[in-house]
């Protein structure tokens, strides 16, 4: 079963604007990532956040978490047509290395 | 160095039938797991292997699937009596150590097709 939920579960924007993705989780967990995964394959990691953390950036990403919302958010800024893909949150749950992924964000960038 | 291999990328096969999927992780990496992806979700657990022993197979859905990994890196992803509920992308990720926290690499996947 999947821990999280996404939202929304996908989004259309146009090339430079900003996008956020919501990830809402239900367990305790030591850390949250992000992936981005193109035509359904393999999936690219592109932040942690650990469960002290409250915010990072990375370029043109930021990730925040909300610990006792249990949800993280990722804000892409500026954004490219290459930005086009699927998000997922992943949490591991504390005690296990396993990830439990939500459903994803489907998000198309427009020209 | 190279990424995490996986092969077949596809695997077309009837109902009933036995498949192996294979993944090679990236090299010295210690920790190996399986997910699942069906048709617009996200990833789902199957297993995870710390060397040649499965630490967690909780996420196995029956006893149809099992998994190998003899030497500590090579795996083998084994499922007996293919059904049509098991199409699927198959993924397959490494990390180094297996410590909580660390990034899970992945690789392409098998996209699994059951006919």
């Amino acid at each position: 079963s999947q821990q999280g939920e996404e939202d929304p579960q996908a989004l259309s924007i146009q090339e430079g604007e900003n996008a956020t993705m919501n990830c809402s989780y239900k367990t305790s967990i030591n850390n949250l990532q992000w992936y981005r995964q193109n035509s359904g394959r393999g999936l690219v990691h592109l932040n942690l956040i650990r469960s002290n953390e409250r915010e990072k950036h990375s370029g043109r990403l930021r990730v925040t978490l909300d610990t006792s919302k249990k949800s993280s958010s990722l804000l892409i800024t500026a954004s490219r047509a290459a930005d086009t893909a699927s998000y997922f949150c992943a949490t591991d749950p504390q005690g296990a290395q396993k990830l439990v992924f939500g459903q994803g964000t489907r998000l198309t960038i427009n020209p | 160095g190279a990424g995490v291999s996986q092969t077949p990328s596809n695997k077309v096969t009837e109902k009933g039938k036995y498949v192996e999927l294979r993944c090679d992780p990236i090299s010295g990496h210690t920790a190996l797991y399986w997910y699942r992806q069906s048709l617009g979700q996200g990833p789902e657990f199957l297993i995870y292997f710390q060397g040649t022993g499965a630490a967690d197979d909780s996420g196995l859905p029956n006893d149809r699937f099992f998994a190998v990994r003899p030497e500590g890196s090579v795996s083998t992803l084994k499922i007996q009596r293919t059904e049509r509920g098991d199409s699927a992308v198959y993924l397959c990720a490494s990390s180094r150590a297996g410590r909580t926290g660390e990034t899970q690499y992945f690789g392409p996947g098998t996209r699994l097709l059951v006919l």
